[in-house]
């Protein structure tokens, strides 16, 4: 069985512009979280989505974005780059999105903001 | 804002040695408490998903024991590997609503 893939793996972009991640979760599973991993912040959720809605959302502004399609597939779309944007992107799948099962990280997309 | 905090910050022992980290998280509200094992340059590993007070959990030479009441977690390793050096997370949910992550602790083991 696949695991999850995110692409692109790495990711160099400039203030103000804009960005899409991609990310296919294992092969049945319809719940996607996008999380946010810095060295000062240590690991943040950004949001879930299941079935095509987002379910929750972590504290972060309106610039980040997502959505997910009927192939249970997500995107996460930040614009309007800030340097403090700088980080690694992980997605994560799970079967139902009950918090009681574990989630299955892909290998995450570095971005990088000049 | 929840609170969850991974102590130590990092470690260091022998291969051999048996360890043990502590997770603490609020005491309301629980829902689930998740280990995670983080290598270098992979992705986050599941290791258990606690949902009982009083669980216990076992995978091979690690262990998880958990308390919801007073909001604390510990993870066991017993006899130490170089292998098992990395960072280790845990994540707390309350009432279905996210998962919130700890600072982790970042192990490291030498031969």
């Amino acid at each position: 069985k696949a695991g999850v893939t995110q692409t692109p793996r790495y990711l160099i972009k400039t203030r103000g512009q804009q960005v899409t991640l991609s990310c296919s979760p294992i092969s049945g599973h319809r719940s996607v979280s996008w999380y946010q991993q810095t060295p000062g912040q240590g690991l943040q959720f950004l949001f879930e989505y299941f079935s095509e809605t987002q379910r929750n959302k972590g504290n972060f502004p309106g610039r980040f974005s997502g959505r997910q399609f009927s192939n249970s597939r997500s995107e996460m779309n930040v614009s309007t780059l800030e340097l403090g944007d700088s980080a690694l992107y992980l997605c994560a799948s799970s079967l139902s999105g009950d918090w009681t099962q574990p989630q299955h990280f892909g290998d995450g997309t570095r971005l990088s903001i000049l | 804002i929840l609170n969850v905090e991974q102590s130590p910050q990092s470690l260091h022992v022998q291969e051999g040695d048996s360890t043990n980290f502590t997770c603490s998280f609020p005491s309301s509200n629980f829902y689930a408490l998740h280990w995670y094992r983080w290598e270098t340059a992979k992705s986050p590993e599941a290791l258990f998903v606690m949902t009982l007070n009083g669980d216990e959990k076992k995978k091979g030479r690690i262990s998880a024991t958990l308390n919801t009441k007073e909001g604390y977690s510990y993870l066991y390793i017993k006899g130490s590997q170089p292998e098992d050096s990395a960072t280790y997370l845990c994540a707390f949910n309350n009432a279905g609503n996210m998962l919130t992550f700890g600072g982790g602790t970042r192990l490291m083991v030498k031969p």
